[in-house]
């Protein structure tokens, strides 16, 4: 069974940048055909795609956060990471990492991290 | 507000058949499979429906997907208690080459 887990800082200061990990159990990151993604859902709103890294590592980005995202994967660790810079407060949100079937149909889901934007 | 829309809040009773709607246009919902979320309460999404109408193992036949045209629906049969959740759907909008989500229904079990 598949299973994912999110790592990486309670709290960042406005205009740091965020890295989290995505620790993946399991299986194996490497995978043919499968991509990897980063979800976010800001306090009490809804879900907003952040991402996704196909296994070859292909990158693919949400048109408004494209400009400072960066998705990676180190498959010694069979983990991928996610950088988000300048973050704002706008930018507080629980932040999942995701594997989708597809693209877009998440199968699984990490529990998720808090990630507060604050000085 | 979301590209792909859906009613904020929907109810019923226990037993009754619910269903929730996703309405979108031809770039999206209209040429992509849709698939369909549940979130419980301080918890991650659960994928209730891929490609439209499949179901993943461990999901109850109480839980269908449907689409036609630019709309998807999800439907709830035999409601009970602990359907009380959060309901997404998503899909691939090919004009904005995004993953999009719908603003999400908030469903309680009366």
């Amino acid at each position: 069974q598949l299973q994912l887990q999110e790592s990486g800082p309670g709290l960042v200061k406005p205009s740091e940048t965020l890295s989290l990990t995505c620790s993946v159990s399991g299986g194996s990151i490497s995978r043919s055909n499968s991509y990897w993604g980063w979800i976010r859902q800001p306090p009490g709103k809804g879900l907003e795609w952040i991402g996704n890294m196909f296994y070859t590592g292909s990158t693919y980005y949400n048109p408004s956060l494209k400009s400072r995202v960066t998705i990676s994967v180190d498959m010694s660790k069979n983990q991928f990471s996610l950088k988000l810079t300048s973050m704002t407060a706008a930018d507080t949100a629980v932040y999942f990492c995701a594997k989708p079937v597809g693209v877009h149909d998440f199968d699984y889901w990490g529990q998720g991290i808090l990630v507060t934007v604050s000085s | 507000q979301s590209v792909l829309t859906q009613p904020p809040s929907a109810s019923g009773t226990p037993g009754q058949r619910v269903i929730i709607s996703c309405s979108g246009s031809n770039s999206n919902i209209g040429s992509n499979t849709v698939s369909w979320y549940q979130q419980l309460p301080g918890t991650a999404p659960k994928v209730l429906i891929y490609s439209n109408n499949q179901r993943p193992s461990g999901v109850p036949d109480r839980f269908s997907g449907s689409k036609s045209g630019t709309s998807a629906s999800l439907a709830i049969s035999g409601l009970q208690s602990e359907d009380e959740a959060d309901y997404y759907c998503a899909t691939w909008d090919d004009s904005l080459n995004v993953v999009i989500f719908g603003g999400g229904t908030k469903l309680t079990v009366l």
